[in-house]
Parts: C-alpha cells; sequence; structure tokens
C-alpha cells in the first residue's frame, strides 16, 4: 500500500542531544500524527496535528503540520536514555469518501547515555 | 500487495447491526493485532494473536467484540449490535514475535 517518506530511518546519538525527523509525502493531508513504538509494546500517540501550519508540543516534543500539508516533522530535545524506540509519521488522507491511514516506514532511535 | 491490507476501507453501519473487518496480515508473520484509534485519542489495544497460542483479548471494550483468526492468516474482527461509540478507525498490524510492527491503512467505521 501506500507509504509516507520517513527519514532518517535510523538514529544513534548522544544523551542530551537534538534530534529530529520528518515525513514527506506527494499526497496532501488533513491529518498528521506521530507514534512512539518500544519493543515488544504498540504504537502510542504522541502529538496530532489537524492544521496547515500547526506547531504543537508534548513536553519535549514538538512537531510541525507543513504549509503545504504534504509534510510534518518532529523534534526531540535534549533526549534522553528513555526516548529510545520507533518513531512513527501517519497521515490521514481524508479524499473523497476513501478515508485511509498512510504510515511511514518509521525512524529508530538509540541513545546512548 | 505486500503491506498489511485490511477491507473495507470504509463502513458506514446503522446502529444495532453486526459489522466485521477484515485483516489481512503480511505473509509469514505470525503475530497480529487490532487497534482502534478514536480521532484525538490515542490508539487503543484490542486483541493480539501469536501462533497457535490463546489469543490475548484483554482489550476488547465488550463482548459485543469479538476476532478470530483462520489458519494463522487472515482474521476478522466482528461487532454486534453496533453502537454510535463504536465509530472509529479499526486498524489491523502483523510483525515476526519481537519485531517492527507493520500496520495496515485502517477501516473506516461510521455507526449512525
Amino acid at each position: 500500500g501506500q507509504q509516507l517518506n520517513q527519514s532518517p530511518q535510523s538514529m544513534f546519538i548522544q544523551e542530551g542531544e537534538d534530534v529530529s525527523m520528518n515525513c514527506t509525502s506527494s499526497s496532501i493531508f488533513n491529518t498528521w500524527l506521530w507514534y512512539k513504538q518500544e519493543p515488544g509494546e504498540g504504537p502510542v500517540l504522541l502529538i496530532a496535528l489537524y492544521k496547515a501550519g500547526e506547531l504543537t508540543s508534548n513536553g519535549r516534543l514538538t512537531a510541525q503540520f507543513g504549509i503545504t500539508r504534504k509534510d510534518s516533522f518532529l523534534n526531540i530535545s535534549a533526549s534522553i536514555p528513555s526516548d529510545v524506540g520507533i518513531y512513527f509519521c501517519a497521515g490521514i488522507d481524508n479524499a473523497g469518501n476513501n478515508r485511509k491511514l498512510i504510515w511511514g516506514l518509521g525512524t529508530s532511535l538509540a541513545v546512548n547515555p | 500487495g505486500a503491506g498489511v491490507s485490511q477491507s473495507p476501507s470504509n463502513k458506514v453501519t446503522e446502529k444495532g447491526k453486526d459489522v466485521e473487518l477484515r485483516c489481512d496480515p503480511i505473509s509469514g508473520h505470525t503475530a497480529l493485532y487490532w487497534y482502534r484509534q478514536s480521532l484525538g485519542q490515542g490508539l487503543e489495544f484490542l486483541i493480539y494473536f501469536q501462533g497457535n497460542s490463546a489469543p490475548d483479548k484483554s482489550g476488547l471494550p465488550s463482548d459485543r467484540f469479538s476476532a478470530e483468526r483462520t489458519g494463522g492468516s487472515v482474521s476478522t474482527l466482528t461487532i454486534q449490535r453496533t453502537q454510535q461509540e463504536d465509530s472509529a478507525v479499526y486498524l489491523c498490524a502483523s510483525s515476526f514475535v519481537g519485531n517492527t510492527i507493520y500496520f495496515g491503512e485502517g477501516s473506516w467505521l461510521t455507526v449512525v
């Protein structure tokens, strides 16, 4: 099925560093979602974005819904070891009557204490 | 295709009717998950199948919800006597145990 372009695919950083990841699409989305998945667990919704240009924060996380509605980024500031996991973006395509949730392939984050 | 396939992609049903949602996981994946999400809320775990083991049904919200997985592959989630609060996107996912979970595009259920 259709997927978003999510990058980077993986990151290995030092504790305290800032992290940035993004998703792009050729399609316009009405909603962008960012999830975190830890090993053996289901994904947890981090941030939901509903409006083009919207910038939303959740603690050390900040995400933005791109003005073109075709991209979104997620930043993590001052990373800590528990930030380790796989971060997924997802876009909701409301085109016509056929809504779809389109997923990125994930960004795997490793944090070195 | 090579991904997790769900059908129908959209379903509008009348309150009180039964619905069936189908999931076709990635070939070879032994683990299969059902989640649901209402917009603006978190992902809610429903049920987990792993190989021939008894499924983990701990997330099913009521006895109106049931799921089965035939032959270790395709799964069907059934909602009986649907209620308006059942309206949500129902997500299926599959994986090799302990590996990345791959999600389908969801089945959007609207109960009117």
